[in-house]
Parts: C-alpha cells; structure tokens; sequence
C-alpha cells in the first residue's frame, strides 16, 4: 500500500521560498505510469492543484498557471521523494499543502499525504 | 482556470438520497470522463470516492455514485448516514493538461 508523508516548514516569511519534501514508500518516484502531485488548500482559494512531476523515459513538469515562474517540483530517486519549491511567498500562499499520486496518470488523486500547513508571515 | 461551481451545502434526513452537482465548461468537465469526487473530514486529508466520473476505488460504499451530463457531474450518496455529513470536493482535467476543483460542499444530516 502506498504511502506519502510530508515534511517541511511551517513557517515561511515573505519573499522567501517555501519548500516542502513528499516521502513515498510502496512505490517509486521514477515510476513510468504515476505522475506525483501538490494540492493546496486555503478558505479563499479552496482546493488548488500546483502541478505535478513524472517519469516517462526523462521527467517532466506541468504546473498551474496560478503560479507559473514561481514553482518549481523535482524528484530525487536516490530517496524515492519528490519536493515542491514557491518562490516569493506572499501571504496569499499560506495554506495546507498535499502532496497526492496520480497512479497510472488516469488523472485522479490517491493516496494523499498528512498535509501540511504552510503559514506565510514575518 | 475558475474553480468549478458547487453548492456551498445540501441537507438530507437519515436514509434519504441527495446529489451534489459540479458545473464546469466543455473545456474540463464536459470535455473529458475525468471527473473525480473527494470527500475530506475535517483536519484530514481528501479521500477518493468517485473517479472516472462513475467508478467507485475498491473499500468505498456503493451508497457513492457518479454521472454526467454536459458540463455538469453529479455526486450521489444514497441511504445517508450520519458519518456522510462532511466536505465534498469535485475535480475534472483540464484542456491546459492541468485539474480545476470545485469550491465545495457541505452536507448536512438532519
């Protein structure tokens, strides 16, 4: 069974890059079917998907629009994790933030992570 | 991409059937079978209860199904029970190779 667990701060001031890490066991980041996700979710803006990252021979990255040339998502295989970088925060992006797989790219989301609340202030 | 459009809340007495509609445009729901449903419980994470627009994961209460009309999908819970009282999401891929949620809603066991 598939697994995601989350670290990361959950402080982050302005101007600053959040950077959060999803931990997967059970199955592996350089899958050649899974594309591995970040979500967040806000009162103001609900739920948010950010992008995503994937494996099919060379990784690729499809990101939201909301915050493309602030985001960045990348793999590391030697820990079987992936990470989720914003650049310049404002307050706007404090949020709890999963991290979810897309199992065989079919475009639904299971399992999620923990969640983790990411509050943007100085 | 605008949030996809849901009640805030639906009510139902205990055993009745309710449905929560999600209304997009042609370019996510009504262009595409991907349309998924999530329930979340307060403090947790999403919980995948509908994908595929009507598949139902393996574990999930058959009293859980979805359908689809144009642009517009549907959650039904039938025979409700005081455990379904929650948060619903919806959520459809997009056109733009991305997903759009929809706001949320809540339901409410009377």
């Amino acid at each position: 069974q598939t697994q995601l667990q989350q670290s990361g701060p959950g402080l982050v001031k302005p101007s600053q890059t959040l950077s959060l890490t999803c931990a997967i066991s059970g199955d592996s980041v350089s899958s050649n079917s899974a594309s591995w996700n970040w979500i967040r979710q806000s009162p103001s803006r609900g739920l948010e998907w950010l992008g995503r990252t994937y494996y099919r021979s060379k990784w690729y990255n499809d990101y939201a629009i909301s915050v493309k040339g602030r985001i960045n998502i990348n793999a590391d295989t030697s820990k079987n994790h992936f990470s989720l970088q914003l650049n310049s925060v404002t307050p706007e992006d404090t949020a709890v933030y999963y991290c979810a797989r897309d199992a065989n790219s079919e475009n639904w989301f299971d399992p999620w992570g923990q969640g983790t609340l990411v509050t943007v202030s100085s | 991409q605008s949030a996809l459009t849901q009640p805030a809340s639906v009510s139902g007495s205990l055993g009745q059937s309710i449905t929560i509609s999600c209304t997009g445009t042609s370019s996510d729901v009504g262009g595409y079978n991907y349309v998924s449903w999530y329930q979340q419980h307060p403090g947790k994470a999403p919980k995948l209860i509908i994908y595929d627009v009507t598949k139902r994961p393996s574990g999930v209460s058959n009293r859980f199904s979805g359908s689809k009309s144009g642009n517009t999908a549907s959650l039904t819970i039938s025979g409700l029970q005081a455990e379904d009282e929650t948060d619903y999401y919806c959520c459809s891929y997009t056109s733009s190779t991305t997903y759009v949620f929809g706001i949320g809603t809540k339901v409410i066991v009377l």
